[in-house]
């Protein structure tokens, strides 16, 4: 079975210091990882993946995130957010290329001014 | 540039009724999947369909029916409405192989179930 956990419902941050969305998985195998975004009445738009590699992966909007296999987790980070940064931001895992993808819980970022 | 699209936007049906979801990709994409969004529960698979031809269930497939007749359409089919199904459901799509795609969303089916 394969399982995504997002601890926090909420974070807060202020504009222009660093944030962490933080993600743990679990799967059998080496996991596939993806951070989606959710802007309000919108689907989810895609943000970053780890298939393979370098475990530091870039994506869109500035966004970065850490794969650790010990801590099997895929946090999501930023140097510095912007109040436009403010969404619903969701995790997600899969077994292998051809399987099922499961989604986290959601963690909603604040983003003050 | 279609990508997902899904229909219809809004619905309200009342206990007991039938209908289907529809969700269309243009992309020719193998992976189409149906989730439900809920608040405080994230995004739930319901079924998934990784070709024409090819469906198997989700984290919470009762009371939903699919099959993939094609590989554009992937309708999704509440055979008796009740009310704990009243949700935002989402259709999403994306191609995979060795390099594995990101999924494409559509923007939605809010229903409402009286």
């Amino acid at each position: 079975a394969q399982s995504v956990a997002q601890p926090e419902d909420q974070v807060n941050v202020a504009e222009g210091n660093p944030l962490t969305v933080k993600c743990t998985y679990s799967v059998s195998g080496n996991p596939y990882l993806f951070w989606y975004v959710q802007y309000p009445n919108r689907g989810l738009q895609f943000l970053l993946k780890y298939i393979t590699g370098d475990n530091l992966v870039k994506g869109s909007y500035g966004f970065e995130a850490e794969f650790n296999k010990s801590q099997t987790s895929f946090h999501l980070k930023k140097p510095s957010a912007l109040v436009s940064d403010s969404a619903l931001y969701f995790c997600a895992v899969r077994r292998s290329s051809a399987s099922k993808i499961i989604f986290g819980s959601g963690t909603r970022l604040s983003i003050r001014p | 540039n279609a990508g997902v699209t899904q229909t219809p936007k809004f619905q309200v049906l009342k206990t007991g009724q039938s209908m289907t979801l529809q969700c269309a990709q243009d992309m020719n994409h193998e992976y189409m999947s149906w989730y439900r969004q809920d608040p405080g529960m994230g995004l739930r698979l319901i079924h998934y369909s990784v070709g024409a031809g090819i469906t198997d269930q989700g984290e919470v497939p009762n009371g939903y029916n699919v099959s993939r007749s094609t590989t554009e359409d992937f309708p999704l089919r509440l055979l008796s409405a009740a009310p704990s199904q009243t949700s935002v459901y989402f259709c999403a799509s994306s191609s995979y192989g060795t390099e594995d795609q990101p999924q494409h969303f559509g923007d939605g089916t809010r229903l409402s179930i009286l």
